[in-house]
């Protein structure tokens, strides 16, 4: 059964870089769009970007001048880190795996951390 | 980007009646759209995948219909669980995968 638990500061200040690692056990993080998105308070769903074979990955347009995503296959974990943070990047972040190789329907997901921005 | 916009904003039923939620997409996404269901602290669940599939595990009273740019969630004989927030799901132009804003199902 493959589980995902993201992990990290619950608060960060304005400006600085905010950092997750999502740990995967079950599965190998290979072979599949490994997934960030995140849910402000009380609002909709938005991708931030995946990770792909451990190397290559793809972000969000919007997002993408402030996003890294990156893996460490020996601690089967995803990271993600976000620079330059605002009030406006206080959401819950969830990391997510699609349900298929090399698609986006997400039927994996960790339960989610509260990342607050916040002096 | 694809925006993906779901109507009503709210829905208000009672358990037994069946629902019907819209999305619709501001540019063609095939049959390439997912629905997902959030209840209060949870993370969504996947329901439907391209357009008409269900899930694994997904009760049949969830079906899914549509292509091109109109799609449609179906739950028929609505129990007290299904009442909860849904949105739908592209993925036929990325980057970036886009989200609908969401419906919320209540209990009238």
């Amino acid at each position: 059964q493959v589980q995902l638990q993201e992990s990290g500061p619950g608060l960060v200040k304005p400006s600085e870089t905010l950092s997750l690692t999502c740990t995967v056990s079950g599965a190998s993080i290979s072979s599949y769009y490994w997934s960030w998105i995140r849910q402000p308070p009380g609002k909709g769903l938005e991708w931030i970007g995946y990770i792909y074979y451990s190397v290559s990955t793809n972000y969000n347009p919007s997002l993408k001048s402030r996003v890294t995503i990156s893996a460490d296959t020996s601690k089967s974990q995803f990271s993600l880190k976000l620079s330059s943070v605002t009030a406006a990047d206080t959401a819950v972040y969830y990391c997510a795996r699609p349900h298929r190789m090399g698609e986006f329907a997400f039927d994996i997901w960790g339960q989610g951390t509260m990342v607050s921005v916040s002096s | 980007e694809i925006v993906l916009t779901q109507s009503p904003a709210t829905l208000s039923l009672s358990p037994g009646e069946t629902a019907t939620l819209s999305c619709r997409a501001s540019q063609s996404v095939d049959i390439y759209l997912a629905w997902y269901q959030q209840k209060p602290g949870q993370a969504p669940r996947l329901l439907i995948y391209d357009a008409s599939n269900r899930a694994p595990g997904i009760p049949a009273r969830f079906s899914g219909s549509g292509s091109g740019t109109d799609f449609t969630l179906t739950i028929s004989s609505l129990e007290p669980e299904d009442f909860a927030v849904y949105y739908c799901q592209q993925r036929r132009n990325w980057p970036p995968v886009t989200f609908g804003q969401g419906t919320r199902l209540e209990i009238k």
